[in-house]
């Protein structure tokens, strides 16, 4: 099974602050996603990167795939307090249809 | 749009008892995957399907079942629970086996 490390795990920062978290593994990915997760609630998909080196953006979230697709990163641009939550990164096993979650990053933006 | 469906959303049990969590995917989704998340943990996959097929299977202890039917919805069947069964379990749909999965808002069990 590959393994997907994230980091940090925990993240504090003030409100207009700029954050990046890290989601990296030593095995080639053919997607990654990034989810974010509020407590008792489902993991709700942000967005999927392919292509190694794609960058995406959503509104101030910019999202990036590592040419070797094997490591990703997630900017969040003047973090806000609704950017509060669970993320978490997971690629396809081995190009299998499950998906293998990064342990999380637990964000938490101060007003 | 329409969102993935988990029923029930909370249940609880004793030790040795049964248990049936459902999932009905996104309309015109094929393939459904089971997730079991423990406090503080990651979702590690459990099974899936795909067109009403076993397409792959993960940690999943031998005292649960699954499928899919017909209608592409899917059941998980959990007997003789432990007290380490006590979980959120989400269910998650795509569209064909190596699409974009979106996740349900789970079930959380808690076995007493």
């Amino acid at each position: 099974t590959q393994l997907l490390e994230q980091s940090p795990q925990f993240l504090s920062i003030q409100e207009g602050e700029n954050l990046t978290v890290y989601c990296n593994s030593s095995s080639v990915f053919s997607s990654l996603q990034w989810y974010r997760q509020e407590p008792g609630e489902g993991p709700v998909l942000l967005v999927t990167v392919v292509t190694g080196g794609e960058v995406k953006k959503l509104k101030r979230l910019t999202f990036q795939f590592g040419d070797a697709r094997k490591d990703s990163s997630l900017h969040i641009t003047a973090a806000q307090p609704g950017d509060t939550g669970l993320y978490l990164c997971a690629g396809d096993d081995q190009g299998a249809q499950k998906l293998v979650f990064g342990q999380g990053t637990r964000l938490t933006i101060n007003p | 749009a329409a969102g993935v469906i988990q029923s029930p959303r909370h249940l609880i049990k004793e030790k040795r008892e049964t248990a049936t969590l459902k999932c009905y995917p996104i309309p015109r989704h094929d393939t459904v995957y089971w997730y079991q998340q423990g406090p503080g943990q990651d979702p590690q996959f459990l099974i899936s399907f795909y067109e009403k097929m076993q397409s792959d299977k993960g940690s999943i202890p031998d005292r649960f079942s699954a499928q899919q039917f017909s209608d592409y919805h899917s059941e998980l069947n959990m007997s003789s629970l432990e007290l380490g069964d006590s979980a959120l379990y989400f269910c998650a749909s795509s569209l064909g086996a190596a699409s974009e999965q979106f996740f349900g808002p789970g079930t959380r069990l808690t076995v007493l």
